[in-house]
């Protein structure tokens, strides 16, 4: 069965500390999602790409965060520098249509980032 | 106030109770409306699936929504001590014209422990 691929799964750096994540959606999958998890919460949206194109990043901190997803496969999302309050579960999602549908979105086993 | 607010329990049930999981919601645009759940240090896997009121049964999972009161459960039967997890309740919204980024809006999640 298809998965979403996440790397690495734990990492713990330093505040104003560069970090970043990479994600591989299942095969074929238009629309990409990058959730924050915060302990004991619910996942929040950070960015969507549909394709190559951003198409949602109101949720995004662009003083410290970007993301890309270059040739419309794979994505990196990049903190610079960390804070203490980025600790969190970073997950990565894809689903199969454009965005805009009531496609199924599939979960990654995501990145538990720690900032001391 | 947030737009999904979901009972965060704890629940703590022994084996083969039978579990109900809430969340109301505060956006009418929302229309599809799902429940995941997670285990510890994984990502979330969706469990149910629904767009219309009323109930939608696989195997010892109900899941149930009423548009009206802008209410939605989960409901599991003759639960397992494998169900014992984070259940999360999200939702997706559907705009007048068509458009929706499908971006999910999740619950704060509820974690079930079932007790042999």
């Amino acid at each position: 069965e298809a998965e979403v691929a996440q790397s690495p799964r734990y990492k713990i750096t330093e505040k104003s500390q560069a970090v970043a994540f990479w994600c591989d959606p299942i095969s074929g999958h238009a629309t990409l999602y990058w959730y924050r998890q915060i302990l004991g919460q619910g996942p929040e949206l950070l960015v969507q790409f549909q394709d190559e194109s951003v198409v949602d990043d109101s949720q995004l901190p662009k003083d410290r965060f970007s993301a890309e997803r270059l040739k419309g496969v794979d994505s990196t999302l990049k903190i610079q520098p960390a804070e203490l309050g980025d600790s969190a579960m970073y997950l990565c999602a894809s689903s199969p249509g454009v965005s805009g549908s009531s496609d199924t979105q599939y979960f990654g086993p995501g990145t538990r980032l720690t900032v001391l | 106030q947030k737009e999904v607010e979901q009972d965060p329990g704890p629940l703590s049930v022994p084996e083969g109770a039978i579990v109900s999981l809430n969340c109301t919601y505060s956006n009418s645009a929302f229309q599809y409306f799902m429940w995941y759940r997670q285990y510890s240090r994984k990502g979330p896997e969706l469990l149910m699936y629904t767009y219309s009121s009323g109930n939608k049964e696989d195997g010892r999972f109900t899941a149930q929504v009423d548009k009206s009161s802008k209410y939605i459960s989960l409901f599991i039967r003759d639960s397992q001590p494998s169900d014992s997890a984070t259940y999360l309740c999200a939702m997706s919204a559907y705009y007048a014209g068509g458009t929706s980024y499908g971006k999910l809006t999740f619950g704060q999640g509820t974690i079930l422990t079932v007790h042999p």
